[in-house]
């Protein structure tokens, strides 16, 4: 199995400044015959379910801010937030679809400072 | 508007069953694989099970397999968890959620990252 390992668990930042999250998995989740890394970023806040964020490791969603992108490649994988809002404190997930069973990191809680 | 909705869970004893359903709305149904991912409290997300948008294609994880048991119906725009033989570590939020798709060239792929989510159903395991 694909294990996931977030970094740091938690994170406080000043608002308007960058968070940076980061992701490992313990085997490559880059796939060679389409060049494209498996992983998956969420947001999550209390009392809803996660949201999709980015996926393709770099690719927004639909509606997700600019402010929001991911970066990395084969097991080490970032998030990173500019200028924070507010309304982005919040549990951050990464996840692998690259094998079954298909895998989430345990989570970086996002507060400001 | 896209949505999907839990219903099903509750509270039972160990060695029960229970059957969950996720009512689809607002897109294609039938093109959609659709999973189901539970969340303990204070815990990631566990991916538990998948189905294709025809019901052909269906994947567990290893905590789900011989237990649980997905399934759809394309003319209700439902998807269901039987879970069957509960044990207290089932005791989570049960979220529905719909499957990444990428049409190209008429041929449809699935990727498993998780687009749309319900709101969930909890599962309570105890005596």
């Amino acid at each position: 199995d694909i294990v996931m390992t977030q970094s740091p668990d938690s994170l406080t930042v000043s608002l308007g400044e960058r968070a940076t999250i980061n992701c490992r998995s313990s085997r490559t989740v880059l796939y060679s015959s389409n060049n494209k890394n498996y992983l998956a970023w969420y947001q999550q806040k209390p009392g809803q379910p996660p949201k999709l964020l980015i996926y393709w490791a770099s690719t927004r969603d639909s509606g997700v801010p600019d402010r929001f992108s991911g970066s990395g490649s084969g097991t080490d994988f970032t998030l990173t937030i500019n200028n924070l809002q507010a309304e982005d404190v919040a549990v951050y997930f990464c996840q692998q679809y690259y094998d079954i069973p298909y895998s989430f990191g345990q989570g970086t809680k996002l507060e400001i400072e | 508007e896209v949505q999907l909705l839990e219903s099903g869970g509750g509270l039972v004893q160990p060695g029960g069953s229970l059957r969950l359903s996720c009512a689809a709305s607002g897109f294609a149904f039938d093109n959609y694989a659709m999973s189901w991912v539970r969340q303990a409290p204070g815990k990631g997300p566990e991916w538990v099970s998948s189905v294709s948008g025809s019901g052909s294609n269906i994947r567990y994880a290893d905590s789900a397999r011989g237990r649980f048991t997905i399934s759809r119906d394309n003319s209700k725009n439902t998807v269901f968890l039987q879970v069957s033989n509960l044990r207290a570590d089932d005791t989570a939020l049960y979220y529905c959620a719909r499957v990444g798709l990428l049409v190209t060239g008429g041929a449809r792929r699935y990727y498993y990252y998780m687009d749309v989510w319900g709101k969930g159903t909890t599962v309570t395991v105890s005596s």
